[in-house]
C-alpha cells in the first residue's frame, strides 16, 4: 500500500544566496546523470546533466559537481531567485538502462 | 526542447471505474516511454517502460493487470488504470526520449479516486 507521506529535507535560503543541494546514489555503475526541477502539481524540469567522465558542467546559474569515489552528486544555484523555489531532484541512469532512478528529492525555499 | 504532453492532466473517478491517461511525444518519436507514479512528498517511481509495438515491461511490485499500458504509434502511450480505488490515487508521470541524454517529461496527471 501507500507509503506514509516522508516530509522532503528542505533547504531554505535567502534571495541572492548561493544554494547547494546534495544527491547520494548507490549505482557504481551508474555513469549518466540530470538534476530536476519540479514545481508543484507539475512534471520534473530538465536543469542540467552530467556524464561521469566529467566531474563539474556549468550552465546558466548553475553548476553540477560530480564526485564518484564517494558517489556524491551536487547542484549549486547561483544568485537564487523566489521562483528557483521548487523540488530538485537527482536522477541517473546507466548505460543500457534508459530509465530514470530518481533520488529522493530536496524542496529548496528561497525567502525574499 | 523536445515536448511531451500528457492527458488529462487531472481526473477524479468513481472506485472501480478505469481510466486512461494518455502520452504524447509532439515533435519526435519515441519508441519507448516511460511511467512514473508520484505519492506526496515523494520521489518519482518507475512503474513501466513502454515500448512501441511490443509489451510493455513492468517494474517488480506493479500488476500488469491493473495498470494497461498500449504504446501503439511512436508518439502516443497510453496508461489505462483498471478498477482503480482510493490507493491508486496518485500523481502519474510519463516521460519520452529523443534518443540518447536527458529523458522530457510530462506535465503529469493527478488521478483521485473516490
Amino acid at each position: 500500500g501507500e507509503s506514509v507521506g516522508l516530509h522532503l529535507p528542505t533547504l531554505s535560503v535567502q534571495e541572492g544566496d548561493n544554494s547547494i543541494i546534495n544527491c547520494a546514489y548507490s549505482n557504481s555503475a551508474s555513469d549518466y546523470f540530470i538534476w530536476y526541477k519540479q514545481e508543484s502539481g507539475k512534471g520534473p524540469q530538465f536543469i542540467i546533466d552530467i556524464r561521469s567522465n566529467m566531474d563539474k558542467r556549468q550552465g546558466q546559474r548553475v553548476t553540477v559537481l560530480l564526485n564518484k569515489t564517494v558517489k556524491h552528486l551536487s547542484l549549486q544555484i547561483a544568485a537564487t531567485q523566489p521562483g528557483d523555489s521548487a523540488v530538485y531532484f537527482c536522477a541517473e541512469n546507466y548505460t543500457g538502462r534508459r530509465a530514470l532512478t530518481f533520488g529522493s528529492g530536496t524542496r529548496l525555499q528561497v525567502q525574499p | 526542447g523536445a515536448v511531451v504532453s500528457q492527458h488529462p492532466s487531472w481526473v477524479i473517478c468513481k472506485s472501480g471505474t478505469s481510466v486512461k491517461i494518455e502520452c504524447r511525444s509532439l515533435d519526435f518519436q519515441a519508441t519507448t516511454m516511460f511511467w512514473y507514479r508520484q505519492f506526496p512528498k515523494q520521489s518519482l517511481m518507475l512503474m513501466a517502460t513502454s515500448n512501441e509495438g511490443s509489451k510493455a515491461t513492468y517494474e517488480q511490485g506493479v500488476e500488469k493487470d491493473k495498470f494497461l499500458i498500449n504504446h501503439a504509434s511512436l508518439t502516443l502511450s497510453t496508461l489505462t488504470v483498471t478498477s482503480a480505488h482510493p490507493e491508486d490515487s496518485s500523481f502519474y508521470i510519463c516521460s519520452a526520449l529523443p534518443g540518447m541524454g536527458e529523458a522530457f517529461f510530462g506535465q503529469g496527471t493527478r488521478l483521485t479516486v473516490v
